[in-house]
């Protein structure tokens, strides 16, 4: 099972700041959280990740709690081809690629 | 850099049938993992590859089976189709430097259909 938990929906209107929340309470020491993206029927993207500290790349912000029990995915100024579901998973590499996908967050990105 | 490519796009098999699945790892990769996506879920782990031997597996039967190339390209093999077996399969590859592997990027995926 899945070691997350994420909102089954989000809207965001377009140009705005979405704020994707996830929640993963059990998380281990060396576990990171990872952030994928998957458009309709095409291999998920990989977005970014990290392990303690905040992230930021070309595509989104990623804001770890002091504790690691939760995370937010910011995506700075959503567009309409950011709709997609969204996945967090926190994975250790040592297991052996075994990425466990939830269900994911349906993100609506509105004109 | 070339990323990962799968083959084919889509597939139409019958039930008891046999299907294979190719894909070509991201240059520089050397670690590939194959995935199920039935409609609506989430992708599930069928297994990884790396040094062309199994380095994990999913809950999967051995009727799914994998192989990698001294290239680092893989298949995936499943015997006896059912019709459960009908779903998007994907396909990642990643770098595995030490004992852990780094951030797997998925391919496009194949989608089988299973009649």
């Amino acid at each position: 099972d899945a070691k997350t938990t994420q909102p089954p929906s989000m809207d965001c209107a377009e140009g705005r700041a979405a704020n994707l929340p996830c929640n993963h309470s059990t998380i281990s020491g060396n576990e990171y959280v990872y952030w994928y993206r998957q458009i309709h029927s095409q291999g998920p993207q990989y977005i970014i990740h990290g392990l303690k500290n905040n992230e930021t790349n070309e595509m989104a912000s990623l804001i770890i709690t002091e504790d690691r029990k939760s995370s937010t995915l910011i995506l700075p100024h959503a567009t309409l081809r950011d709709t997609a579901v969204y996945y967090c998973i926190v994975f250790y590499g040592g297991s052996q690629g075994n990425l466990i996908f939830g269900k994911g967050t349906k993100l609506s990105v509105k004109p | 850099e070339t990323g990962v490519t799968q083959s084919p796009t889509h597939l139409i098999k019958t039930r008891g049938q046999q299907v294979t699945l190719r894909c070509s790892s991201q240059s520089g990769h050397n670690t590939v993992s194959w995935y199920q996506q039935a409609l609506g879920q989430g992708p599930q782990f069928i297994f990884q590859y790396y040094r062309e031997e199994e380095n994990g597996r999913g809950n999967f039967p051995p009727r799914f089976s994998g192989l990698q190339f001294p290239n680092y390209s893989s298949e995936l093999n499943v015997n006896a189709l059912e019709l459960d077996d009908s779903a998007l399969y994907l396909c990642a590859s990643s770098l595995m430097t030490g004992p852990d592997t780094d951030t797997q990027y998925f391919g496009p995926g194949t989608r089988l259909t299973v009649l």
